[in-house]
């Protein structure tokens, strides 16, 4: 069955960046893509971005531009995510989510979730 | 960014009776190319992920109980629950994929 396995809550300090692993099984890594998706506290789930896990292309929501990175390593069916100058408003459960196309906009999978905490 | 609202914001519900959530798009998610609705329907219980439960506005994913069904098209539609199950107690979220994905707020349901 698919599935998708995210790495542990992080703490980060105000500044600092945050790197989140999305370990897939279940299914060919490279025929879907991988989303990101947030639920900060009490607030609707925010799409951060898409990472085509076939050829690495990626499109990230304009509100996170510059300071998020995507990546993959198709050897280990593995997609991360990093955000860089944190701040407390980046306090949040951050998602992986299946594609249900490479580059399909619809979402069919979801990983635990990695809480994320920006705290001095 | 294409806008979702929904309502009601919560609603308390006996079991066994209907449940109705709505949801509006601030602009059309139907495609001419394949006249198909770019609206999903998901199902958030406490501490777990959102679970897809409808796509393409009425089709039920896999394993869905048909007691979930969805509707509409162009900018409204809706997700009706035919007699609830202490189970479906969650946030339900509606999304739009027709382009960058935007999520509505979230309707709680709960038992009355």
């Amino acid at each position: 069955q698919v599935q998708l396995v995210q790495s542990g809550a992080e703490v980060k300090k105000p500044g600092a960046s945050v790197k989140v692993s999305c370990r897939a099984s279940g299914y060919t890594f490279t025929v879907y893509g991988i989303h990101w998706v947030r639920q900060a506290p009490g607030q609707r789930l925010e799409w951060m971005g898409l990472i085509n896990a076939a050829n690495d292309n990626t499109r990230y929501s304009q509100k996170f531009q510059g300071r998020l990175t995507f990546t993959r390593d198709t050897s280990a069916s593995t997609a991360y995510m990093e955000l860089s100058s944190l701040t407390s408003e980046d306090t949040a459960v951050c998602y992986c989510a299946r594609a249900q196309g490479s580059g399909s906009y619809l979402i069919d999978y979801w990983g635990q979730g990695t809480l994320v905490i920006v705290s001095s | 960014d294409i806008v979702m609202t929904q309502s009601p914001d919560s609603l308390a519900v006996s079991l066994g009776e209907r449940a109705t959530i709505n949801c509006k798009s601030s602009q059309s998610v139907l495609s001419s190319s394949n006249n198909k609705n770019f609206l999903a329907w998901y199902q958030q219980k406490p501490g777990q992920p959102p679970n897809l439960l409808i796509s393409w506005a009425s089709t039920r994913d896999a394993g869905v109980p048909d007691r979930f069904s969805g509707s509409g098209s162009g900018t409204d539609f809706t997700l009706t629950i035919s007699s609830l199950q202490a189970e479906d107690v969650a946030v339900y979220y509606c999304q739009q994929y027709y382009n960058s994905p935007t999520f509505g707020q979230g309707t709680k349901v709960e038992i009355k």
